[in-house]
């Protein structure tokens, strides 16, 4: 069965950059679309990016410009970074997986909570 | 503001049915699938529906979906406490060339 889990700080600095990972256990990281959400205290779900095992990426346009999106897939492992952050950017951010012939988020991790703060 | 509009709240009573409405346009909803997920308090979103009326394996068929034009709709009979959640929906929008979603719904039941 296949699991996510997400991973980095915590708290991050404003004007500084964003780093998170997702593990993907369970099963392979090649084929299917994995993507990066977030959902700010008591607000909705908002897309951030997704990218393929091959390496080809889909972003935001309110995000693009300050979001890049990677995987590794030695690592089975796919990355996100945000640069600039500011107090907006205080979220639960969540990796899913993507089923591009459905356009659904099937499998999610459990989120982490990134706060932006000094 | 999100692309897809959701009623903020439904309430209904355990037992009874309950509907929720996700408001598109021809560049989203309309031509394309309507996936629904549930999201219990404190925990990740959950697939619930997919392809506009799928459930995925061990979704209970208490919960359904359909698709009429822009909109989509959510239904859920026998409703029990345990499905207080807030529930949104979600889509391709041709036009911003990503998936969006809605801005959730928050289930009470009474």
């Amino acid at each position: 069965q296949v699991q996510l889990q997400e991973s980095g700080p915590g708290l991050v600095k404003p004007s500084e950059t964003l780093s998170l990972t997702c593990t993907v256990s369970g099963g392979f990281i090649s084929t299917y679309y994995w993507t990066w959400i977030r959902q700010p205290p008591g607000k909705g779900l908002e897309l951030i990016a997704y990218i393929r095992y091959s390496g080809s990426t889909n972003y935001n346009p309110s995000l693009k410009s300050r979001v890049t999106i990677s995987v590794d897939t030695s690592k089975n492992q796919f990355s996100l970074k945000l640069n600039s952050v500011t107090a907006a950017d205080t979220a639960i951010y969540y990796c899913a997986r993507r089923i591009a012939s459905t356009d659904a988020f099937d499998i999610w991790g459990q989120g982490t909570m990134v706060t932006v703060s000094s | 503001q999100s692309v897809l509009t959701q009623p903020p709240s439904v309430s209904a009573a355990p037992g009874q049915k309950v509907t929720i409405s996700c408001s598109g346009s021809s560049s989203n909803i309309e031509h394309n699938y309507v996936s629904w997920y549930q999201q219990l308090p404190g925990t990740a979103p959950k697939l619930l529906i997919y392809e506009n009326n799928k459930r995925p394996s061990g979704i209970p068929d208490r919960f359904s979906g359909s698709k009429s034009g822009p909109s989509a709709t959510l239904g859920i009979t026998g409703l029990q406490t345990g499905d207080e959640a807030d529930y949104y929906c979600g889509t391709w929008d041709s036009s911003l060339n990503t998936p969006v979603f809605g801005g959730g719904t928050k289930l009470t039941v009474l």
